[in-house]
């Protein structure tokens, strides 16, 4: 298995929004609406974000939004704020295994 | 809440088996549909899925490093754990325990702080 595309790095200013895209192919996100993200800060582990596709976790900000279009997932994240600066990584079900993006770094200019 | 933490060996030769334990706490092992994972990461590099058990025992792991991995549980202990034989410097990395839910366990809520292992003589 091969790991989900993803851009190495995004930006935007306060208050934009910004979209990560992750791309793999029909044995994993296409495939199933089995998608999450992730948000790692330095040094921290990686924290839950998005689950199946566009589900967010209970204290997780409406601010994060996900979809899905064939085999690319991606991550919204609109009203940008200082703290969403961090890593940001996307993981698809894969039927007998799991599969995570390279990550993509965000910069909060 | 469910609290994972990882412990075990920081250094491991080269050639040798590395061996953590992910010792679970707030609530019971067996309890719930949960799938409990391993998950590493190079240091500046991204996350690589290792592998997953349920608590009946059945197993998962990536193909890629299958021949080398064994996960298993202990549910008296309410820990789970990893062996990875035949080490080498590609595996020094953090390696993170993690409670995964949904479609087999394939979303992470919980993870451990994580620990770094270096393979090194």
């Amino acid at each position: 298995q091969s790991a989900l595309t993803q851009p190495r790095s995004v930006s935007g200013s306060p208050g934009q929004s910004v979209t990560i895209s992750c791309t793999g192919t029909s044995s994993d996100v296409g495939g199933y609406n089995y998608v999450s993200w992730y948000q790692q800060h330095p040094g921290k582990a990686p924290k839950l974000m998005i689950y199946d596709v566009s589900k967010r976790p209970s204290g997780v900000p409406d601010r994060f939004s996900g979809s899905k279009s064939g085999n690319t997932a991606s991550l919204t994240i609109s009203g940008l704020q200082a703290e969403d600066e961090a890593d940001y990584y996307c993981c698809s079900y894969a039927g007998s295994s799991v599969v995570f993006g390279g990550g993509t770094k965000l910069t909060v200019l | 809440q469910v609290q994972l933490q990882e412990s075990g060996p920081g250094l491991v030769k080269p050639s040798q088996t590395l061996s953590l334990t992910c010792t679970v706490s707030g609530g019971s092992i067996s309890s719930g549909s949960y799938y409990w994972s391993w998950i590493r990461q190079p240091a500046g590099k991204g996350l690589e899925w290792i592998g997953r058990i349920y608590t009946s025992g059945s197993t998962n792991y990536n193909p890629s490093l299958k021949s080398r991995v064994t996960i298993s549980v202990d549910t008296s202990k309410n820990q789970f754990s990893l062996k990875l034989s035949s080490v080498t410097a590609a595996d020094t990395a953090v390696y993170y325990c993690a409670r995964g839910s949904g479609r087999d366990g394939y979303n992470y809520g919980g993870w451990g702080q994580g620990t770094l292992v270096t393979v090194s003589s």
